[in-house]
């Protein structure tokens, strides 16, 4: 079992670019969630899905889409890449509800320079 | 407003020797807390989950006990390894409207020198 795979591990943007930062599991999870993490600061849910072709905002949604055609992936688009959102990404999935607890991938760095 | 609050920041203890973080928590309508340990580079791993009506919950050499009345959680480490050197992060989640809504603290540094 691979768990939950993200990928790039790192990546460097300049400002206004806009990428796609992948996210898969392989345990058939129905809930999966984006965060961030920043120095000082808790995770912060970006976006959540709790099933295919269900989607909802978390409390930092602004500068990020997201989509979720099939159970295993849940990919995070950044649309016009800012300094404000050089981060450490995570994508994390669980099963059922979300109190089941997740399972976390092991996270995207990403740079806006 | 819902808030975790992590203690200390950070600590550094030698190898062997036993230690405490604390979390303390403001959240309505309380559902379940977690710890998390986060290797530098990695994503967090889960610990611990405790419900409203449990107090202590054991993982290896990780005891984690929660008092609900003062909401207060400790999460407490025996005999420290080497390889417990990480962040422990401490989540607590509350239930509204059928959604659960989670809180993290911003972690504790432990770092275990030899």
């Amino acid at each position: 079992n691979a768990g939950v795979t993200q990928t790039p591990k790192f990546q460097v943007l300049k400002t206004g670019q806009s990428m796609t930062l992948q996210c898969a599991q392989d345990m058939n999870h129905e809930y999966m969630s984006w965060y961030r993490q920043d120095p000082g600061m808790g995770l912060r849910l970006i976006h959540y899905s709790v099933g295919a072709g269900i989607t909802d905002q978390g409390e930092v949604p602004n500068g990020y889409n997201v989509s979720r055609s099939t159970t295993e992936d849940f990919p995070l688009r950044l649309l016009s890449a800012a300094p404000s959102q050089t981060s450490v990404y995570f994508c994390a999935s669980s099963y059922g509800d979300r109190a089941y607890g997740y399972t976390f991938g092991s996270g995207t760095r990403l740079t806006v320079v | 407003k819902n808030q975790v609050e992590q203690s200390p920041q950070s600590l550094i203890i030698l190898e062997g020797k036993n230690c405490t973080l604390q979390c303390n928590y403001t959240v309505s309508p309380f559902s379940n807390l977690r710890w998390y340990k986060q290797d530098t580079g990695r994503g967090p791993v889960s610990l611990t989950i405790m419900t409203f009506s449990e107090n202590t919950k054991s993982n290896g050499r990780y005891t984690a006990t929660l008092d609900a009345d003062t909401k207060q959680s400790s999460l407490h480490i025996t005999a420290s390894q080497l390889s417990d050197s990480a962040s422990y992060i401490c989540v607590v989640s509350a239930l509204t409207s059928g959604t659960y809504k989670y809180i993290f603290g911003t972690g504790t540094r432990l770092k275990v020198l030899a």
